[in-house]
């Protein structure tokens, strides 16, 4: 059975840092992973996705997200946080039949 | 495209209250899915459709909920009657079937509160 799994429920940076979201994922088979943003009161929205080509995907807004197999990664990163950044972000792995599965989500804030 | 539609996008009813929430897809999309956002929970799947036949509803929560798709344009989620723990924020999603991206598209979503 597929599953992802969100390391941080919280993570806050200072606007112009680094930000990382970890996900690991399990999948019995070679998997599509995505990541969506949520920013308040309003849906999801795809940030980006992995469908087994390039293991590093360049995703909206300078995030990307590097696929690892042998440590069943896909963490999410950009190089400078921007305020606009705060949000939800979700990891999600495909979970067959066109269903997707989330994970828990991870809160981002953003400090100036 | 106007992307999925969902109204209303909020709505306040009292407990017992009949509620319909609804969806107009993305066209030419040929999945539509179903989901419900609370604290608790997080983000469930209740139910999916492909070319407007319900596939898995193992994700409804009691019988007090149900979901139709009477076209490829227009899907309902009704909750009768409705109760406080009913309160979330439901989100539509829609994708096409052709490909593997599965990359689903969501609506802006329905805000219920149950009083």
């Amino acid at each position: 059975a597929q599953s992802v799994t969100q390391l941080d429920s919280h993570v806050s940076v200072s606007e112009g840092t680094p930000v990382l979201l970890r996900c690991n994922y399990s999948s019995s088979y070679s998997p599509s992973l995505f990541w969506y943003v949520q920013h308040p009161n309003k849906g999801l929205q795809l940030l980006l996705k992995y469908t087994s080509a390039a293991t590093l995907v360049k995703g909206i807004n300078g995030f990307e997200a590097e696929f690892k197999k042998s440590e069943t990664s896909f963490h999410l990163t950009k190089p400078s946080a921007h305020m606009s950044d705060a949000a939800e972000y979700f990891c999600v792995v495909a979970g067959g039949y066109n269903k997707l599965i989330f994970g828990a989500g991870t809160r981002l804030a953003v400090h100036p | 495209d106007a992307g999925v539609i969902q109204s209303p996008r909020h709505e306040v009813t009292e407990m017992g209250q009949e509620v319909t929430l609804r969806c107009k897809p993305i066209s030419g999309h040929d999945y539509l899915f179903w989901y419900r956002q609370t604290m608790m929970r997080g983000l469930e799947l209740l139910i999916y459709f492909n070319n407007n036949v319900p596939i898995d509803d193992s994700g409804m929560p009691e019988d007090r909920f149900s979901a139709k798709m009477p076209n490829a344009s227009f899907s309902t989620l009704k909750i009768q009657p409705s109760e406080p723990r009913d309160s979330a924020v439901y989100f539509c999603a829609s994708t096409t079937g052709t490909g593997l991206s599965y990359e689903q598209y969501f609506g802006p979503g329905t805000r219920l509160t149950v009083t």
